[in-house]
């Protein structure tokens, strides 16, 4: 089955405590990003990767690292969180730029 | 500044008449257009999309229109379902473009009432 999987699904965490959301999809696509879900304000991108060892910056980076050392693997990396980033967090992985992309389930992120 | 606009925050419609979910657009290098829905604790999923050489796209009970002079799109589910009930999104994309990324509106929640 075609899937995007994001862990953990729930997390709290304390201000400054690094923390890495992972995500990984088996379609072997080349394109992933990483989205921040926000009231009032929609989906919004953090980062995307076109390929293994390709990243650039998306809409609101500002906060966050990433890394795509293989295909199928991109983690989303908080060095210090702060409350501003507690949101919903979403992955999501293409074949074709601005084409149909798969979603992972999300995770509700909160930074006390 | 929102190129991708979604005007109706939310939606109400009785179960068995038509939904219709309406999206303007600003950018006139948007030229393929995708209509996602979202339940609570989940991810988007896809549902249908149309590229700008076309005026209708149709999926089974979901008919995508697009009028480009206009710069509007607008999903029809027919007959609505209580299943439908979701959060829909319009996105928009500029292939040609230097940027071929997903541009999204902010959402439509749709309750379709029984």
């Amino acid at each position: 089955e075609a899937q995007v999987t994001q862990n953990p699904r729930y997390l709290i965490t304390v201000t400054g405590k690094k923390l890495t959301v992972t995500c990984s999809q088996n379609m072997n696509h080349e394109y992933m990003s990483w989205y921040r879900q926000d009231p009032g304000l929609g989906l919004r991108q953090i980062y995307y990767s076109m390929n293994v060892e390709v990243t650039d910056k998306g809409d609101v980076p500002e906060g966050y690292k990433v890394s795509r050392k293989e295909k199928r693997n991109f983690p989303l990396i908080l060095e210090s969180p702060s409350p501003n980033q507690t949101s919903l967090y979403f992955c999501a992985s293409t074949s074709q730029l601005g084409r149909k992309a798969f979603f992972g389930q999300g995770t509700r992120l909160t930074v006390v | 500044d929102q190129q991708v606009k979604q005007n109706s925050p939310s939606l109400s419609v009785q179960e068995g008449r038509i939904s219709i979910l309406n999206c303007d657009y600003t950018n006139s290098m948007f030229d393929y257009f995708l209509w996602y829905k979202k339940y609570p604790a989940e991810g988007p999923t896809f549902l249908i999309s149309i590229s700008s050489i076309k005026d209708k796209n149709e999926d089974g009970r979901f008919t995508v229109f697009l009028n480009k002079s206009a710069k509007h799109l607008s999903l029809h589910i027919v007959p609505s379902q209580p299943g439908d009930s979701a959060v829909y999104f319009c996105a928009a994309s500029a292939i040609r473009g230097d940027n071929r990324k997903l541009i999204w509106g902010l959402g439509t929640s749709l309750a379709v009432n029984p």
